[in-house]
């Protein structure tokens, strides 16, 4: 029963480097997001995809490139990490309730990764 | 303006006491609202639906006020184990993709 799965759960890049973090659901849910966490922020969304093969930008989408091939996994990559990029990122799913959001709609979380960019 | 906006805090609660802390969002669309809870760093976890009527679950109460576009947390008998960081969220619904947007989270610290 493992849910969410964020992987890895910390890193250290160097500025340029680039780097992938994967986010596997095993729940079927056709949405996913990629937020992230700034110190006395909210999260903040990325992109996020509403099906396998589709992906949309959210609010801070600059720098960042999302690919969801597989349902159950979105995939972050940075393609040249800047030090502004050095946060909390957190994955999450959810199943939507037909067209008009439900309030049963629960946020699946992963348990983050910790990134630092150097 | 943000879309959603909540109190940063921190609120500073005597173990027992009641305390309430709102959110407002900016979009008259909003369809359905959200408390979730953050323990340092970690990842939110749902606290609790917000329903049109209000909603209920043990000590804990969420309320949406339509007309002034917010909803609110109220917390009685608070115990040391409710200190943590609590996010609103709201989904605007279809139109806008079905986003879940988050506030800043408002802190709370329950002290003995």
């Amino acid at each position: 029963n493992a849910g969410v799965t964020q992987t890895p759960k910390f890193r250290v890049l160097k500025t340029g480097q680039s780097m992938t973090l994967l986010c596997a659901q095993d729940m079927n849910h056709e949405y996913m997001y990629w937020y992230r966490q700034d110190p006395g922020m909210g999260l903040r969304l990325i992109h996020y995809s509403v099906g396998e093969g589709t992906t949309a930008k959210g609010e801070v989408p600059d720098g960042y490139n999302v690919s969801r091939l597989k349902k159950q996994n979105f995939l972050l990559g940075l393609e040249s990490a800047a030090p502004s990029q050095t946060s909390v990122y957190f994955c999450a799913s959810r199943n939507p309730q037909g067209d008009i959001p439900a309030t049963n709609e629960k946020l699946f979380f992963g348990s983050g990764t910790q990134l630092s960019v150097l | 303006r943000k879309e959603v906006e909540q109190d940063p805090g921190p609120f500073n609660v005597p173990e027992g006491a009641t305390v309430a802390f709102n959110c407002t969002y900016s979009n008259s669309a909003s369809q359905s609202f959200f408390w979730y809870r953050q323990d340092c760093r970690k990842e939110p976890k749902l606290l609790m639906s917000v329903y049109s009527s209000g909603n209920e679950d043990g000590r804990f109460t969420a309320q949406l006020n339509r007309a002034s576009q917010y909803i609110s947390l109220l917390i009685r008998d608070s115990k040391l184990s409710d200190s943590a960081t609590y996010l609103c969220v709201v989904n605007i619904g279809l139109a806008a993709g079905n986003k879940l947007t988050f506030g800043g989270g408002t802190r709370v610290l329950v002290k003995p």
